[in-house]
């Protein structure tokens, strides 16, 4: 069974431009969440979708946003980049009953 | 609203050591879910344990245990017989009820994570 797979794993991008990063769950899997993972304030949670539509939201602004498509496959964009951003940004797929969530290998963003 | 506190930053163990990973957490719910991940320096997070709030039950898996108490909300990781492989960056992650009574697995508020060094 594959995992979770993100793309890319490595970016750098030019502080201003936007970003989108893709996660493509464990099959049957229909809950995918995003993290992001900085030194200074460790694993925070984004948000989670659940069959397209955004379940759950963790407290970024309003340049940090996602979508699902109708194979659960995710997508997460943000605008308008500030160095800030760096960070390891990692995606999970989580079943549909009593399982855990399984974590990507992430996409390394650095915002130059 | 729900945190994880992992008060030891860094821990460093010879070989053989057994080493005990401490997590407390906070919590208005009265179902919810504890889980330990392992972070490796590939960067995913893989997986080691999940506990619910309503079954204290400790558990050992080869090497593993794990120490679930309500009481004092914690919920400490124990590795036995440390190996070199063990070195990693260990979080403690906490899941409450979600809404409509489902639990969204997905949404995990994490601990600060313990750096664990394992030395031959």
């Amino acid at each position: 069974k594959a995992g979770v797979t993100q793309t890319p794993r490595y970016l750098i991008k030019t502080r201003g431009q936007q970003v989108t990063l893709s996660c493509s769950p464990i099959s049957g899997h229909r809950s995918v969440s995003w993290y992001q993972q900085t030194p200074g304030q460790g694993l925070q949670f984004l948000f989670e979708y659940f069959s397209e539509t955004q379940r759950n939201k963790g407290n970024f602004p309003g340049r940090f946003s996602g979508r699902q498509f109708s194979n659960s496959r995710s997508e997460m964009n943000v605008s308008t980049l500030e160095l800030g951003d760096s960070a390891l940004y990692l995606c999970a797929s989580t079943g549909n009953v009593n399982t855990e969530a399984f974590f990507g290998q992430g996409t390394r963003l650095t915002v130059v | 609203a729900q945190k994880v506190t992992q008060a030891q930053t860094e821990i460093s163990v010879v070989e053989k050591e057994d080493v005990t990973l401490d997590c407390v957490y906070e919590t208005r719910d009265t179902t919810y879910y504890l889980f330990w991940y392992k972070q490796p320096p590939s960067g995913e997070l893989v997986f080691l344990i999940r506990r619910n709030s309503f079954d204290e039950q400790n558990e050992i898996s080869g090497r593993y245990s794990w120490n679930f108490q309500k009481s004092t909300s914690s919920f400490n990781f124990t590795i036995t017989a440390s190996q070199v492989v063990d070195s990693a960056v260990y979080f403690c992650a906490l899941s409450e009820e979600g809404l409509g009574g489902g639990t969204s697995y997905g949404k995990l508020t994490f601990g600060q994570g313990t750096i664990l060094t394992v030395h031959p």
